[in-house]
């Protein structure tokens, strides 16, 4: 069975230009969160889907961020502009019933 | 809020010996979930060991465990039996309940502590 997987796994952008990261959960699994860590800091929650519905988006730092999950399987975040201290790892994971979360390998993105 | 301390930034441990990462959390909810993950220089979150809040027993899975001691609102993980390959950072992470109380959402992390294991 495919684990989750994440594209790209490394971005380059300038600042202010637009950069989409895509998530492909394990197939099956309902739930689906993205997480960010940014240099030398703890991982920290962005938003939660059950299926195509946002169950909690309260960690979204702003509305440059602007996630999606199409017909409940594959799921986007998109940050525009973007800017510097967005640079950081973007996780995405996913779980059956919101029990045990499998986490893909991450994205790096550094904004210049 | 939720809150997850992990006090030891790194750890250094000598092959083949026993080590303990500390984790102690903070929450008001009566049933949560515990979890350690592994990250090693590739990236990948890997999931370890899980400990429930109503498990009376201590959680282990293989040379993992976690040393619950609820009432003191701490999570440790220890490894026995070091191996270079368990050279990584490591993150404690608890599960809450989301705003409706109806299904397992989000896990709020510690720093992570930076495992070292010497040959």
């Amino acid at each position: 069975e495919a684990g989750v997987t994440q594209f790209p796994s490394h971005s380059v952008i300038e600042k202010g230009q637009t950069v989409t990261l895509r998530c492909d959960p394990i197939s099956g699994h309902d739930n689906l969160y993205w997480y960010r860590r940014v240099m030398g800091k703890e991982i920290k929650f962005l938003l939660h889907f059950v299926k195509e519905s946002k169950q909690d988006e309260s960690g979204m730092p702003n509305n440059r961020f602007l996630a999606e999950r199409t017909g409940g399987t594959y799921s986007t975040l998109k940050v525009q502009p973007a800017e510097l201290e967005d640079s950081g790892v973007y996780f995405c994971a996913s779980s059956p019933y919101g029990d045990e979360q499998f986490f893909g390998p991450g994205t790096r993105l550094t904004v210049l | 809020a939720q809150k997850i301390t992990q006090t030891q930034p790194g750890m250094f441990v000598q092959e083949k010996e026993a080590v303990t990462l500390d984790c102690t959390y903070d929450t008001s909810d009566q049933s949560y979930g515990l979890f350690w993950y592994k990250q090693p220089s590739s990236g990948e979150m890997i999931f370890l060991i899980y400990q429930g809040s109503y498990d009376e027993q201590n959680a282990t899975e293989g040379r993992y465990s976690l040393n619950f001691q609820k009432a003191r609102k701490s999570a440790n993980l220890v490894i026995s039996a070091s191996q270079l390959g368990d050279s990584a950072m490591y993150f404690c992470a608890m599960r809450e309940l989301n705003a409706g109380g109806t299904s397992y959402g989000k896990l709020t992390f510690g720093q992570g502590t930076i495992l070292t294991v010497h040959p």
